[in-house]
């Protein structure tokens, strides 16, 4: 079965400093992963996606992850933080439950970004 | 725009009553979810539905129900069974074409018992 994990429940950066998320996924198939962002009381709004094209996925506000299958890793980047990436972020990976398919999510990364 | 609307964004519910969040979709999208999000537990999964009238329990579905009589349409019931409502409530729905399309995300349902 599908699963995933973020590590770290909450991550604290100054603005313009490097922004790591990390997200580790188990699956028995080739994934296909995302990365969702949730600013306070909104829903989920899709940032990226792996399916299985280029291994260095661009996303949106210069948000990026890389794919690596040897370290069954989907970490999402940013080289410089701003205040505004301020939020939650969901790893996800599309998996098999119950005989449908649906996405799987990580317990959320919250990232704080501090002055 | 195609998208999803839930409505009411904020629903306070008094004890033993029964309250329908909705959520409504144009994207054309087979497949429809609800989830609940509470405060470092992520999001949970309450009921899905693949196409209409068809529907299947997730994680924690007891004290709700849905309904799915039209593609675009899938409300959600937080029965009086249900002890602990007060929550985030997030609809999303997928295009089931191919594993790789995300879910799209309505804006949430923000419920509170009174």
């Amino acid at each position: 079965a599908q699963s995933v994990t973020q590590l770290g429940s909450h991550v604290s950066v100054s603005e313009g400093a490097l922004v790591l998320l990390r997200c580790n996924y188990s699956s028995s198939v080739p994934p296909y992963l995302f990365w969702y962002v949730q600013y306070p009381n909104q829903g989920l709004q899709l940032l990226l996606k792996y399916t299985s094209a280029a291994t260095l996925v661009k996303g949106i506000n210069g948000f990026e992850a890389e794919f690596k299958k040897s370290e069954t890793s989907f970490h999402l980047t940013k080289p410089s933080a701003h205040m505004s990436d301020a939020a939650e972020y969901f790893c996800a990976v599309s998996g098999v439950s119950g005989g449908y398919n649906k996405l799987i999510f990580g317990a959320g990364t919250r990232l704080a970004v501090h002055p | 725009d195609g998208g999803i609307t839930q409505s009411p964004k904020y629903l306070f519910r008094k004890e033993g009553q029964n309250v329908t969040l909705s959520c409504e979709q144009n994207l054309n999208h087979d497949a429809m979810y609800w989830y609940r999000q509470d405060p470092g537990q992520g999001l949970r999964l309450i009921y899905y539905s693949q196409i209409v009238n068809d529907f299947q329990k997730g994680d924690i579905a007891e004290g709700y129900s849905v309904s799915r009589e039209k593609k675009e349409s899938f409300p959600l019931t937080v029965t009086s069974a249900q002890k602990n409502p007060t929550a985030f409530y997030l609809c999303a729905s997928r295009n089931t074409g191919t594993e790789s399309y995300g879910y799209t995300f309505g804006s949430g349902t923000r419920l509170t018992v009174v």
